[in-house]
């Protein structure tokens, strides 16, 4: 079946450094590519997404950056800070049954920023 | 502000048990999910529902089943839990529209534990 490859699964990095991750995709019709931010026992929640016809979108410390060719797309934060350690989803559209919403999930990588 | 609820946080069940989890959302979305989070395997499809009375397996539906009587209410049931079951349940919904038209917004979790 269709899935999302995310790596790596555990990233440790020092504030103010960057952290890249990164997801490969199987399915060639995903079309929205999000990506959810999970604190510790707290839900998952959308940070960014990007959509196919998009190659890059940024926030002020995150962007998102699509390559459809290649089928990846990759999550990357600047000057991480203590608060941006936490669990990062990242997801693609899956669309074997039409377009019905729903998203298929990478594995998961916890970044833990050090101070 | 989109709220997702969950009946429980927090479940024990023995072997065997026929367990209930819900999912109320208060935001008139058309879908809605039931996710399993496991360490290392990210977030896992069980069911979808598309609308009332509509339901779609996921990738893990064995020993699930679902129901939606409602448009706001989706059930997870576990007709005779099993230890191989105890994970952290994830509801979501999401609402098919223009913009973000597959973000989907979670609900805190159920953690349970079968014994």
């Amino acid at each position: 079946g269709e899935n999302v490859e995310q790596h790596p699964s555990t990233l440790s990095v020092q504030e103010g450094d960057s952290a890249v991750i990164k997801c490969t995709y199987s399915d060639s019709a995903s079309n929205y590519f999000p990506w959810y931010k999970q604190e510790l026992g707290k839900r998952p929640q959308l940070i960014i997404d990007i959509r196919s016809n998009v190659g890059e979108k940024k926030d002020q410390r995150i962007a998102v950056t699509l390559n459809k060719t290649a089928k990846h797309f990759s999550l990357h934060i600047t000057e991480t800070q203590p608060e941006d350690s936490a669990v990062y989803f990242c997801a693609a559209t899956l669309h074997g049954s039409g377009n019905t919403g729903k998203l298929i999930f990478g594995q998961g990588t916890t970044l833990q920023v050090k101070p | 502000d989109v709220k997702v609820t969950q009946s429980s946080r927090y479940l024990v069940k023995r072997t065997g048990e026929k367990v209930f989890l819900e999912c109320v959302q208060d935001m008139d979305h058309e879908n809605m999910f039931w996710y399993r989070q496991d360490p290392g395997l990210g977030l896992r499809l069980i069911y979808f529902s598309y609308d009332v009375k509509m339901k779609e397996k996921g990738d893990i539906p064995e020993g699930y089943s679902v129901s939606r009587e409602k448009k706001e209410r989706f059930s997870l049931i576990l007709e005779s839990a099993s230890t191989n079951q105890t994970s952290m349940y994830l509801c979501a919904s999401s609402v098919i529209s223009s913009g973000r038209r597959y973000e989907q917004y979670f609900g805190p979790g159920t953690r349970l534990t079968v014994t």
